[in-house]
């Protein structure tokens, strides 16, 4: 059980071009959702969490206007980068958790995004 | 803020013992947690420790203190799939749901 899907898994777009990036929790509901990104050979940064029905709430430094994130359902959250430029070019990675206060946060596979 | 400081790279053999350390500085600080994440993947659950103590989960255990602010993965029996990123978290609350903040990695390589 708690697995989380992510789609697409690779994106290659043109800069200027919005991507939207889909985390699903497959057999479970996710209360809160959790989006991160990660640049080659670091650590995984939060980006912002989602909880289902309310706005996201962004770390210092992530732009709400670019990386807009939308939890719609407590299965689905998506996350788009608007006009994206090469260096948002990374891993992106969703994780859920059903927020009842466990610990674990179950992770999407990952999509990694190339902007040229 | 937050801080977490692990080793970036480690090196053992086969069936080899290793002890990745882990120490810690935050604030509303509620467990600590370890994660792996093979090069291309995404990050899979280890360990998790609330509380004082060693938690063992088959080859791999898990020890934190609270008082130190420290903790560490112990990996046993090492086999070559265990090469890989090993990423301590401190959990954080966040409104219903914990928050995670991720050291920067340890680059675990088995050696043959």
């Amino acid at each position: 059980g708690a697995v989380v899907s992510q789609h697409p898994s690779r994106v290659i777009c043109k800069s200027g071009t919005s991507v939207k990036i889909e985390c699903r929790s497959l057999d479970f509901q996710a209360t809160t959702m959790f989006w991160y990104r990660q640049f080659p050979k670091q650590s995984l940064m939060l980006m912002a969490t989602s909880n289902e029905g309310s706005k996201a709430t962004y770390e210092q430094g992530v732009e709400k206007d670019k990386f807009l994130i939308n939890h719609a359902s407590l299965t689905l959250s998506t996350l788009t980068v608007t006009s994206a430029h090469p260096e948002d070019s990374s891993f992106y990675i969703c994780s859920a958790s059903t927020g009842t206060g466990g610990e674990t946060q179950y992770f999407g596979p990952g999509t990694r995004l190339l902007v040229l | 803020g937050q801080s977490l400081e692990q080793p970036s790279e480690v090196t053992a053999v086969e069936g080899a013992i290793v002890q990745i350390n882990c120490t810690y500085q935050t604030s509303g600080f509620y467990g600590l947690s370890w994660y792996q994440q093979h090069d291309g993947g995404a990050p899979t659950f280890l360990s998790y420790n609330a509380l004082d103590g060693l938690e063992e989960t088959g080859r791999f255990s898990s020890f934190l203190s609270r008082s130190d602010s420290y903790g560490y993965l112990l990996l046993q029996e090492l086999q070559m799939k265990d090469s890989a990123s090993y990423f301590c978290a401190v959990s954080l609350f966040s409104g219903s749901a914990r928050q995670l903040t991720f050291g920067s990695g340890t680059q675990l390589t088995v050696l043959p």
